[in-house]
């Protein structure tokens, strides 16, 4: 079966940093575009990156980018979303979900229970 | 970057009834070189994550069933549900992957009436 299992969230003060990791199964990572998502409590979604599997070309929101990074490890099956200099309005549910083909331009047709993670001091 | 909006904000249908959502965005999401239009839909039941119902505005994901359906071209769409079950409580949200950042509308709330 598919599935992408999320981990790494956590607690982490403003300004830190944190990993968080994708797992996949049952597929091929790299042949596939990744996005991050999130969702802050009690609210909508929040498209956050994307790495296209074609070319590994990665496309960030504008909340996020300079401060997260998102990256794969095509041995380990595995994406990444590093995420530094963290502010209280990054405190969500991470969703990590893979694309429905090669190219970056596709929906999201398959998701992981997500990863919280939550900053404060 | 693209801007989604839906309407309406909330909804309640009765058992049975259809249930119509819309979707607009700032910006067609059409690509004429396909003629395909890059929007999706997407339910999420409470506690759950979103579940893809619906991409190239009309084609029905495998399992999803047949009273759900997608409509429309260029920057206006419509997600209908005919045959209201109690299951379809959810929130869904379109997205339009056409171009960077690849954004979300702000969801409309399903209930039951």
């Amino acid at each position: 079966e598919v599935q992408v299992v999320e981990s790494g969230g956590g607690l982490v003060q403003p300004g830190g940093s944190l990993r968080l990791s994708c797992a996949a199964s049952e597929f091929t990572l790299s042949t596939y575009a990744m996005s991050w998502v999130r969702q802050a409590p009690g609210k909508g979604l929040e498209w956050v990156s994307v790495i296209c599997g074609s070319d590994g070309i990665a496309y960030y929101a504008d909340s996020v980018r300079g401060r997260f990074t998102i990256s794969r490890d095509n041995s380990r099956n595995t994406l990444y979303l590093q995420m530094n200099s963290l502010r209280a309005e990054d405190t969500a549910v991470y969703y990590c979900a893979r694309g429905g083909g090669t190219g970056c331009n596709v929906a999201l047709d398959n998701w992981g229970q997500g990863t919280l993670v939550t900053v404060s001091s | 970057d693209i801007v989604m909006t839906q309407s309406p904000d909330s909804l309640a249908v009765s058992l049975g009834e259809r249930a119509t959502i819309n979707c607009k965005s700032s910006q067609s999401v059409l690509y004429s070189s396909n003629n395909k239009n890059y929007l999706a839909w997407y339910q999420q039941r409470p506690g759950q994550p979103p579940k893809l119902l619906i991409d190239w505005a009309s084609t029905r994901e495998s399992g999803v069933p047949d009273r759900f359906s997608g409509s429309g071209s260029g920057t206006d769409f419509t997600l209908t549900i005919s045959g209201l079950q109690a299951e379809d409580v959810a929130v869904y949200y379109c997205q339009q992957y056409y171009s960077s950042p690849f954004t979300f509308g702000p969801g409309t709330k399903l209930d039951i009436k």
